[in-house]
């Protein structure tokens, strides 16, 4: 079936650094997502993304946070500068439409700052 | 405030046993019910959704979910699991939009 690609799995950067977490999405969807889960609590939701701009975010969704599509390549989230609280996994979500059912995600990057 | 709660954060059951999944929510309203599963190095895949009508829905893999409205549950069971069903199992609830919030996952080993 359809696959949202994620890599890499894991990304390790020192506090204060820029990362930039790439997603490939589902070919055709028009709504790209992102979701955070730290180590043993919910996945929470961070920003919807749609024909170029930002939808909806979240309290998560810090001002040190971005996220673009440029010319309809990788979905991306930008998180500069990083800190000790952004560790955790990021999960990508793409779908044609604006409904849940239809969410497709990726499995995930790691990312670890130290 | 909404909310998805998985009390059990891990289970482990033998081959070929039954299998339950608790799942509570807390919203205003009746949301949209999702049950996901993870298996190792991949993403989330849908197992089942419930909107409306009949409590139990079926889903893949002889994967069910019954609906409670009384006790604000969508509980998961399957009648006999196999070691593949190894997994980490996501409950996640929406109001109606895209929206999803999950329970924290419980992470299910099926030992042979």
């Amino acid at each position: 079936g359809p696959k949202v690609l994620q890599i890499p799995s894991h990304q390790i950067i020192d506090m204060g650094q820029m990362v930039t977490l790439n997603c490939d999405p589902v070919s055709n969807h028009l709504y790209f997502y992102w979701y955070k889960q730290i180590l043993g609590q919910q996945m929470e939701f961070l920003v919807n993304f749609y024909n170029g701009k930002v939808m909806e975010k979240s309290k998560l969704f810090k001002d040190q946070f971005s996220v673009e599509r440029p010319d309809g390549s990788y979905f991306t989230l930008k998180i500069q500068p990083t800190a000790l609280e952004d560790s955790a996994v990021y999960f990508c979500a793409s779908s044609l439409g604006q409904n849940a059912e239809t969410l497709y995600f990726g499995s995930g990057t790691r990312l670890t700052v130290l | 405030a909404q909310s998805v709660t998985q009390p059990d954060a891990r289970v482990t059951v033998s081959e070929g046993a039954s299998l339950q999944l608790r799942c509570k929510y807390s919203y205003s309203a009746t949301p949209y019910l999702f049950w996901y599963v993870q298996y190792p190095r991949q993403g989330l895949q849908l197992l089942l959704k419930y909107y409306s009508g009949d409590p139990v829905v079926q889903g893949v893999n002889g994967f069910e979910a019954e609906f409670s409205k009384s006790n604000s549950s969508f509980h998961l069971r399957k009648a006999s699991v196999h070691w593949s069903d190894s997994a980490v199992y996501f409950c996640a609830a929406s109001s109606g939009s895209w929206q999803l919030i999950f329970g924290s996952g419980t992470q299910l080993t099926v030992m042979p």
